[in-house]
């Protein structure tokens, strides 16, 4: 199928790691992206993995990527309340142009 | 400099009304898409320009009309929409088409009545 999954709701308190799981479709997808959106705006790049790495890390932001399983994720070190958002995951589809497949997103809340 | 800017920031129009969306960026990207997307709904794509040619359309109604007057500038020009064409509009950038990071603006939050 197309789908890009997500587990839709996440909460964790503040100073504690979140992981945030994602599974896409194509194996031959060659770069998955990870993008946050705040309330009411438009999607921020925070990070993005090509398919031959199995791991990226970017400050507080570790991307893992398990390409046989089909499975990525992102941890955030140290959540902050200011991280609390909808976090998509999209797949690059091969083949063309770009067409991003995004997952439903994951909303990220974060309590004291 | 990552900056997509999209104008105007919330649009409120009638179904017979005729409107326009703005969009800009001066990153040099050659590669420019509308997305639209629905509360609680992840974006879907509309249009791709490459180089200023539109290359792909996603089925799009007629009643949304792209246009690239440059590489820099992409409009989205709005006839006779429905209530349910209600949404946020959303432009991002890339390099090229292919394997490029997508840069997106904050975009239109558009009603329509």
């Amino acid at each position: 199928g197309e789908d890009v999954e997500q587990s839709l709701f996440l909460s964790v308190r503040e100073g504690d790691s979140s992981v945030i799981n994602c599974t896409y479709t194509d194996s031959s997808s060659t770069y998955l992206y990870w993008y946050k959106q705040e309330p009411g705006a438009g999607l921020q790049l925070l990070t993005y993995i090509f398919s031959n790495m199995d791991m990226k890390q970017d400050q507080r932001l570790t991307v893992l990527l398990n390409k046989k399983d089909k499975h990525l994720s992102l941890r955030i070190a140290d959540t902050q309340t200011g991280d609390s958002a909808i976090y998509f995951c999209a797949e690059s589809r091969s083949g063309g142009y770009n067409k991003l497949i995004f997952g439903a997103g994951t909303r990220l809340a974060v309590h004291p | 400099d990552t900056e997509v800017t999209q104008t105007p920031k919330h649009l409120v129009m009638g179904m017979t009304n005729k409107k326009s969306l703005k969009c800009e960026q001066h990153m040099g990207h050659r590669a420019m898409y509308w997305y639209k997307q629905k509360a609680k709904k992840p974006p879907e794509l509309m249009f791709v320009y490459s180089y200023e040619k539109l290359s792909i359309n996603e089925s799009v109604p007629s009643r949304f009309s792209p246009e690239c007057p440059n590489s820099s500038l992409l409009n989205l020009h709005l006839h006779a929409l429905q209530p349910e064409d209600s949404a946020l509009y959303l432009c991002a950038s890339s390099q090229e088409t292919g394997n490029y990071e997508q840069y997106f603006g904050p975009g239109t939050r558009l009603t329509v009545t």
